[in-house]
């Protein structure tokens, strides 16, 4: 079992409509939680953190933790052709400085 | 400018040559970190450094080495390159240890190894 896992996609969705990206972890451990969004070519950016279970809003992205179910998510609200990207999620672990990330899922907003 | 440089951005050399490749930030950053990123597997991490003459082993060390003897540079050592080696890497520092995942990326170096 990969240590965060992702689907690849391409999670393809209409401008306008809400995309939602999903990431799970196997660390019961892990405190932080992070969305990178990666245009090809291109090196990651960072564009959500979370720390603390529930849903934190940023314009139109919205990061969803539940630790529980050792599940966080990523809504894009609104979504634009720019905002076709692969998106990574990261995690850090509680008891060492190591990040870990998905493989990443790809998104394509069509016009 | 804000940023992490990191040098060369494209090289292609041959089996068992030594190379450095060079990352340099100029925010004042504690932490600091390498990753490669192959098609399927994602980013992952070669090293990080918590502080200057502070590192630690990410998932896969294997072939490469590291040192922080200045808080702004972190270079990347590839002592006998193979082409299992040959893959995009990526320099990234974030300014506090409590924020391992807030990370600033380099624009990334493209390693090809024949």
């Amino acid at each position: 079992q990969k240590e965060v896992e992702q689907n690849s996609g391409p999670l393809s969705v209409p401008e306008g409509a809400i995309a939602s990206l999903n990431c799970t972890y196997s660390d019961r451990g892990s405190q932080s939680f992070f969305w990178y969004r990666q245009y090809s070519g291109k090196s990651p950016e960072l564009i959500m953190f979370i720390y603390s279970n529930g849903d934190k809003e940023d314009g139109r992205f919205t990061a969803q933790l539940n630790k529980a179910s050792q599940y966080v998510s990523l809504l894009i609200r609104d979504s634009q052709p720019s905002d076709s990207a692969t998106y990574l999620c990261a995690v850090a672990s509680g008891s060492s400085y190591k990040l870990i990330f998905g493989s990443g899922t790809r998104l394509l907003v069509r016009p | 400018e804000a940023q992490v440089t990191q040098n060369p951005r494209y090289l292609i050399t041959v089996t068992g040559k030594k190379l450095t490749v060079t990352c340099s930030q100029n925010m004042n950053h504690e932490y600091m970190s390498w990753y490669r990123q192959d098609p399927g597997l994602g980013l992952r991490q070669i090293y990080y450094s918590m502080n200057v003459e502070v590192t630690d082993k990410g998932d896969v060390p294997e072939g490469y080495k590291v040192s922080r003897k200045e808080k702004r540079n972190f270079p990347l050592i590839l002592e006998s390159p193979s082409p299992n080696q040959t893959s995009l890497y990526f320099c990234a520092s974030s300014l506090r240890l409590a924020g391992v995942g807030e990370l600033f990326f380099g624009e990334g170096s493209r390693l090809t190894v024949l």
